[in-house]
């Protein structure tokens, strides 16, 4: 089955800084790439994903990017601020009968 | 807009206990419904999905099972706890299977004392 790697499980940052969240996956066949974002004590949501006929796609101050061929992708926040600080989780899925598999999440935090 | 709930927020509960968490979906119709395990603020384990009332898939075996006895219904169930079983429990709905994002609730957390 699929197998979604995530890296790095801790990330420190100044605010206003750049940050860079990177995932690989195993299973060629996934399409379909989400990224959640997780605060204390609440579920994860969804904040931005891409499809694999997508290289890019951007929403204000995040982005995510997918290299189909190394099977890597990789999520950049710009000008974070403290309210960014929270567990990021990404995801893999192909089409059919399949579930998401996560990676084991990313804690960013960001320091004023 | 198409809303999820979960309840309790929290529980505590002594080993041993039965249990039941309850989620329902709001605003749409027919579901792909899941069941995760969150330990220690961290990493997702799939417990439990469902396609369709009483289709139940289970990922991983243990104490727990799953029901869905309406559409938009899918509960939670353990006949005895064990200490275990604590955890950061989340329901989570899809329009279907395979390559859909997946839309979370807020969770319960269940202590077991």
């Amino acid at each position: 089955g699929e197998n979604v790697e995530q890296h790095p499980s801790t990330l420190s940052v100044q605010e206003g800084d750049s940050a860079v969240i990177k995932c690989t996956y195993s299973d060629s066949a996934s399409n379909y790439f989400p990224w959640y974002k997780q605060e204390l004590g609440k579920g994860p949501q969804l904040i931005i994903d891409i499809r694999s006929n997508v290289g890019e796609k951007k929403d204000q101050r995040i982005a995510v990017t997918l290299n189909k061929t190394a099977k890597h992708f990789s999520l950049h926040i710009t000008e974070t601020q403290p309210e960014d600080s929270a567990v990021y989780f990404c995801a893999a899925s192909m089409s059919g009968y399949s579930t998401l598999t996560f990676g084991k999440g990313t804690m960013l935090l960001v320091s004023p | 807009s198409q809303t999820i709930h979960q309840w309790p927020a929290t529980l505590v509960q002594p080993v041993g206990s039965p249990l039941s968490l309850e989620c329902t979906v709001e605003g749409t119709s027919n579901p792909n419904l899941y069941w995760y395990r969150q330990a220690a603020g961290r990493g997702l384990q799939l417990l439990f999905y469902s396609v369709g009332i009483g289709q139940i898939s289970s990922e991983v075996p243990q104490n727990l099972s799953a029901s869905r006895p309406q559409d938009r219904q899918f509960i939670l169930s353990s006949k005895k706890l064990l200490l275990s079983d604590s955890g950061f429990y989340l329901c989570a709905w899809s329009v279907r299977l395979g390559n859909q994002p997946q839309h979370f609730g807020d969770g319960t957390r269940l202590s077991i004392l």
